[in-house]
């Protein structure tokens, strides 16, 4: 059952304008949200996380944005850079929980 | 960088066969996880760690089996590989709640 779900597959950008990916959960005991790149042939590595006491957390061009009771997440990048050209995974933990449940992934792409 | 590594990086073996990869890691850390990656499936848990020889099942552990003798490696074994089991697997250690999880660099394994 996929409890962490991100629907769109992929996602094409220009470069210096903004990225949204999407992020929807089933699983209302989620309360840690996570976002993690991955480029090819490396292992996935943590971007930016929020906590579901919070509604938004910044780190430089990256924004990652929650809506508890749409149970929705969105990560913004602002400006996009072809090097943000990677897989982005969504995660979610449980409090005191060890199976922490990753969306399909968007591969996005962000052309000069 | 967190000091994990996965060895082999690749690997193509015969249906039945057992295989083994190896996750070590120098930092000293309880948890460790195998996870899986596959395409629309995004990473999968197969087993985790949180001790020597403390092990328990994730959402993907048919056909899979662990061992921890020392803090610093983590086993996967496929007692009898089949083709099912084709797939990127990674490793990861817990590094707090807010961080998540630092990955291997993955094993590509092919099943023929």
């Amino acid at each position: 059952d996929q409890q962490v779900k991100q629907n769109s597959p992929s996602l094409s950008v220009q470069e210096g304008r903004i990225s949204i990916l999407n992020c929807d959960y089933t699983n209302s005991m989620f309360d840690y949200f996570l976002w993690y790149k991955k480029y090819p042939a490396e292992g996935p590595t943590f971007l930016i996380s929020i906590s579901s006491i919070k509604d938004k957390n910044e780190d430089g061009r990256f924004t990652v944005f929650l809506n508890k009771s749409a149970k929705h997440l969105s990560l913004h990048i602002v400006p996009s850079q072809p090097g943000d050209s990677a897989v982005y995974f969504c995660a979610a933990s449980r409090p005191n929980n060890n199976d922490m449940r990753f969306g399909a992934g968007t591969r996005l792409t962000v052309k000069p | 960088d967190a000091g994990i590594t996965q060895s082999p990086r690749h690997k193509v073996t015969e249906t039945g066969t057992p295989v083994t990869l190896r996750c070590h890691q120098t930092e000293n850390h309880r948890y460790m996880y195998w996870y899986r990656q596959d395409p629309g499936h995004g990473l999968r848990l197969i087993h985790y760690s949180y001790g020597v020889k403390d092990t328990d099942k994730g959402e993907v552990s048919d056909g899979y089996s662990v061992s921890r003798s020392k803090t610093e490696d983590f086993l996967l074994t496929l007692e009898s590989a089949t083709s099912s089991q084709t797939s990127v697997y990674f490793c990861a250690i817990s590094v707090g709640q807010t961080y998540g999880y630092t990955f291997g660099s993955g094993t590509r394994l092919t099943v023929v």
